[in-house]
C-alpha cells in the first residue's frame, strides 16, 4: 500500500534562513510526487511536481528514489512562506495520497 | 477559466440526517475527486469519478457515496450522519486522461460540514 510520511508537524525558522520540509514515501510502482501548499483561509494549491523539475517561489524538490524521499527546500525563507505544506503521491487515476502536513512558520 | 466551485461552503446538520455536497469542476476537466480533511486524520481520499464512472474508491463506509453527471459536475452524499463526519470536504478536478503524469489536480475551497 502507498504511504506518505512528513515527520515534522511543525517547523519554525527565521526569515532568511534555509528551510527543508521532509517527505518520505512508500510505493511499489513508479512514484509521481507533488508538494501542495495551503495558506491561511485559502484553497490547496499545487506548488511543485517532481516531473517538471521547476522552481516555484524559490522552492525546489528532488525525487530520490534510493532514499524514497521528496524533500522540499528553499535557501532563504520569507515570511509569506508561512503556510501548511503537504507532500502527495499520485497513484491510479487522479488519486492522491497525502502526508500529514507540515506547518511552516517563518519568523521575522 | 473559473476554478473548482463547491457548494454549499458551510452547513450544519443533525446526527442521523443526510447531506449532499456539490462540485463544479474546471471547464474541460473530466475527473472529479473528493477528499475529507480533518485535524486528526488529515486529507483522506474518498473517491474519484471520470466520465460518470467511479474510477477509484478510498476506505470509507458505504454511507459515503457520489456520482458524476454528463457535464462532469459531481455530488457526494453522506447518509446517516455521525458526529465524526464533521470535516472539510474538498473537491478536486483534473483532465484525468492522456498524459496522466502531466495532469495537474486543482482543488476547490471546500464545504465545511458540522454535525451536531
Amino acid at each position: 500500500a502507498q504511504r506518505v510520511t512528513q515527520p515534522e508537524k511543525l517547523l519554525s525558522v527565521f526569515k532568511g534562513a534555509p528551510v527543508e520540509l521532509k517527505c518520505n514515501y512508500s510505493y511499489s510502482g513508479s512514484p509521481e510526487l507533488f508538494w501542495y501548499v495551503q495558506y491561511s483561509r485559502q484553497r490547496l494549491q499545487l506548488l511543485l511536481r517532481h516531473i517538471s523539475r521547476e522552481s516555484i517561489k524559490g522552492f525546489t524538490a528532488d525525487l530520490n528514489k534510493g532514499e524514497t524521499s521528496f524533500h522540499l527546500k528553499k535557501p532563504f525563507a520569507q515570511e509569506e512562506d508561512s503556510a501548511m505544506y503537504y507532500c502527495a503521491l499520485k497513484t491510479s487515476g487522479s488519486r492522491l495520497t497525502f502526508g500529514e502536513g507540515t506547518q511552516l512558520t517563518v519568523n521575522p | 477559466k473559473a476554478g473548482v466551485t463547491q457548494t454549499p461552503r458551510y452547513l450544519i446538520k443533525t446526527r442521523g440526517q443526510q447531506v449532499t455536497l456539490s462540485c463544479s469542476p474546471i471547464s474541460g476537466h473530466r475527473s472529479v475527486s473528493w477528499y475529507q480533511q480533518t485535524p486528526g486524520q488529515g486529507l483522506q481520499f474518498l473517491f474519484e469519478y471520470f466520465s460518470e464512472t467511479q474510477r477509484n474508491k478510498g476506505n470509507f463506509p458505504g454511507r459515503f457515496s457520489g456520482r458524476q453527471f454528463s457535464n462532469s459536475r459531481s455530488e457526494m452524499n453522506v447518509s446517516t450522519l455521525e458526529l465524526g463526519d464533521s470535516a472539510l470536504y474538498l473537491c478536486a478536478s483534473s483532465e484525468g486522461q492522456g498524459r496522466m503524469s502531466g495532469n495537474t489536480i486543482y482543488f476547490g475551497e471546500g464545504s465545511w460540514l458540522t454535525v451536531v
